[in-house]
């Protein structure tokens, strides 16, 4: 069962921050937070992951709540080529992902 | 590096043939993963491997489906007989199960697209 809330879709002009949130109300204190995108047609693509700390790298930020009950992710600079499909997810070291519905992210010229 | 490989990139078939999809994991990683998705189920988990024995089949739909992975390099799943229903994306991931600690990161292969006619 999909532990996460996320909005259905959003916009964000190409060069600009896109903003993509997430809430997981019921997380647990082992659970860690993923974020995976899924370009159309591939396979989904790992972006970053997060327990307690907000975490950086070369794709994007992930700044998570001091309570871990929401997060967002961040794309710093939005090109067109990051239209896609993001799925957050909070799991157990070893259990499942599952990846729920998403948002859809429209990266507008 | 080389990603998860996943072959064929597209298969067409009749009902009622058989189908055969394969996986490459990455080199070292110990746990395999068979999802498919739908436009109405979205993405799901049919069955996974660690270190080459199956964990989890509770995601197969029925005995049409089955799988296997014979070493650590390698993988199938097969569809006999084919339905229209089983039309879908197919992705295989991999993952690396940390000992004592650590996450488990997912990686996907580009998926096979079935068409069942």
């Amino acid at each position: 069962d999909a532990k996460t809330t996320q909005p259905t879709s959003m916009d964000c002009a190409e060069g600009r921050a896109a903003n993509l949130p997430c809430n997981h109300s019921t997380i647990s204190g082992n659970e860690y937070v993923y974020w995976y995108r899924q370009i159309h047609s591939q396979g989904p693509q790992y972006i970053i992951h997060g327990l307690k700390n907000n975490e950086t790298n070369e794709m994007a930020s992930l700044i998570i709540t001091e309570d871990r009950k929401s997060s967002t992710l961040i794309l710093p600079h939005a090109t067109l080529r990051d239209t896609a499909v993001y799925y957050c997810i909070v799991r157990v070291t070893g259990n499942q992902f599952y990846f729920g519905t998403g948002t859809s992210l429209t990266v507008i010229p | 590096d080389a990603g998860v490989i996943q072959s064929p990139r597209h298969e067409v078939t009749e009902m009622g043939q058989e189908v055969t999809l394969r996986c490459k994991p990455i080199s070292g990683h110990n746990s395999l993963f068979w999802y498919r998705q739908t436009m109405m189920r979205g993405l799901e988990l049919l069955i996974y491997f660690n270190n080459n024995v199956p964990i989890d089949d509770s995601g197969m739909p029925e005995d049409r489906f089955s799988a296997k992975m014979p070493n650590a390099s390698f993988s199938t799943l097969k569809i006999q007989p084919s339905e229209p229903r089983d039309s879908a994306v197919y992705f295989c991931a991999s993952s690396l199960n940390p000992l004592g600690g650590g996450t488990d990161t997912q990686y996907f292969g580009p998926g096979t697209r079935l068409t069942v006619l």
